[in-house]
């Protein structure tokens, strides 16, 4: 059973950078798209981006300037720096599994597995 | 991007009855449609994707229909376990948007 663990400070300052991890386990790492997705105290879901295990990446256009996205595989963990955060920015932060592709093509698929979450406030 | 809007905001249900949700996209999105159930404290859970196809585990007591631009998850005989926060989410395209939630409330 593929389980999503994500990890990180729970309080980041106004301006500074917002960093989380994502571990995987029972499963691997290969052939997904890795979605980190957020939701605001009381309001609904909001999808941030993924990255595939060979690195690349797709952003959402209203947090592109800020964000990155990074994968290390040997670890089965994929990484989230935001930077440059608000009071906007606090949420619940949570890691997800999507679309898979085999060798030949991509097959589109919604968030199956989620981790629990972790809530992150952007306060002074 | 694709708009999701879901209606109504809030249904309230009688344990046992029949619970019927909308969502509607701003733009076709085939059957690239999901379905999660929201609990509080919890994350997401996928209920249906493709549109009618329940995801593994989920009860038949859950059904969705429709395509291209308007969507119903079913539930019938509620239990007390889906008192929650229902999303519907297109995975067409990019970005990933979901609607703003249903929550269906306990009459």
């Amino acid at each position: 059973q593929v389980q999503l663990q994500e990890s990180g400070p729970g309080l980041v300052k106004p301006s500074e950078t917002l960093s989380l991890t994502c571990t995987v386990s029972g499963g691997s790492i290969s052939h997904y798209y890795w979605n980190w997705i957020r939701q605001s105290p009381g309001k609904g879901l909001e999808w941030i981006g993924y990255i595939y295990f060979s690195g690349s990446t797709t952003y959402n256009p209203s947090l592109k300037s800020r964000l990155s996205l990074s994968v290390d595989t040997s670890k089965n963990q994929v990484s989230l720096n935001l930077n440059s955060v608000t009071a906007a920015d606090t949420a619940v932060y949570f890691c997800a599994r999507g679309t898979y592709c085999s060798s030949v093509s991509c097959y589109q698929f919604p968030f199956e597995y989620w981790g629990q979450g972790v809530l992150v406030t952007v306060s002074s | 991007e694709i708009v999701m809007t879901q209606s109504p905001a809030t249904l309230s249900v009688s344990p046992g009855e029949r619970a019927i949700l909308s969502c509607r996209a701003s733009q076709s999105v085939r059957s690239f449609l999901a379905w999660y159930q929201q609990r509080p404290g919890q994350a997401p859970r996928l209920l249906i994707y493709g549109a009618s196809t329940r995801a593994t585990g989920v009860p038949a007591r859950f059904s969705g229909s429709g395509s291209g631009t308007e969507f119903t998850l079913i539930i019938n005989s509620l239990q007390s376990e889906d008192f929650a926060v229902y999303y519907c989410q297109q995975y067409v395209n990019w970005p990933r948007t979901f609607g703003q939630g249903t929550k269906v409330e306990m009459k």
